[in-house]
């Protein structure tokens, strides 16, 4: 298994540009979730997932929008890029359910927005 | 709401020398509690978990983590560091019941010194 992967690994965008962070999984879980990390500030949850056709807000939503039209891929998009939005963001899967309760992390895409 | 508390960014430690790194939280009822180990340039790495029974739970890489329930702590141990230790450690924890996404500290730098 590939595990969750993560494309682009790093991204530079000019500010009003947009962009969609691509997220894909392939341990058939039903869980999946967008973090953000900023410096010294750990992981923000933007949106999550429990299963294809469902999304909902995290902590910090504002200035993206996700779709969930597989079990396997979770891209989250970026329409108005804006300076704020310069951060490292992880993608994540999990099966919930006892101990099985383990989220796997991508390997992350490094955005900056100029 | 659920929380976590990482109270130090950074542990420095010689190497050899026996390390913890410390987390409290706060959630209604029993909590599932995981630490996770962030190497540079890399996404987050399950290090254990705690779900019921044995208040010591012992994980990858030599670590382990005591579930204290009176001081709501579950702090990251290891007897001996190593060099290779250092990283960036995250405490995180969730409800036992719903779809709550797993809720992250801020996250503590680790140094090992040879």
């Amino acid at each position: 298994n590939a595990g969750v992967t993560q494309t682009p690994k790093f991204r530079i965008l000019k500010i009003g540009q947009s962009m969609t962070l691509q997220c894909t999984q392939d341990m058939n879980h039903n869980y999946m979730y967008w973090y953000r990390q900023d410096p010294g500030m750990g992981l923000k949850l933007i949106y999550y997932s429990v299963g294809a056709g469902i999304t909902d807000k995290g902590e910090v939503p504002n200035g993206y929008n996700v779709s969930r039209s597989t079990t396997e891929d979770f891209p989250l998009r970026l329409e108005l890029a804006a300076p704020s939005q310069t951060s490292v963001y992880f993608c994540a899967s999990t099966h919930p359910g006892g101990r099985t309760d383990t989220q796997y992390f991508g390997p992350g895409t490094r955005l900056t927005v100029l | 709401a659920q929380s976590v508390a990482q109270p130090e960014d950074q542990v420095n430690v010689a190497e050899g020398n026996p390390l913890t790194v410390k987390c409290t939280y706060s959630v209604s009822g029993n909590p599932y509690l995981f630490w996770y180990v962030q190497y540079p340039n890399r996404g987050l790495q399950f290090l254990l978990k705690y779900i019921t029974g044995d208040n010591l739970v012992k994980g990858s890489y030599g670590f382990e983590a005591e579930f204290n329930k009176s001081q709501t702590s579950f702090h990251l141990k290891k007897p001996s560091a190593l060099v290779s230790d250092s990283a960036l450690y995250f405490c995180a924890v969730r409800p036992p019941s719903g779809n709550t996404p797993l809720v992250f500290g801020k996250g503590t730098r680790l140094s090992v010194i040879a």
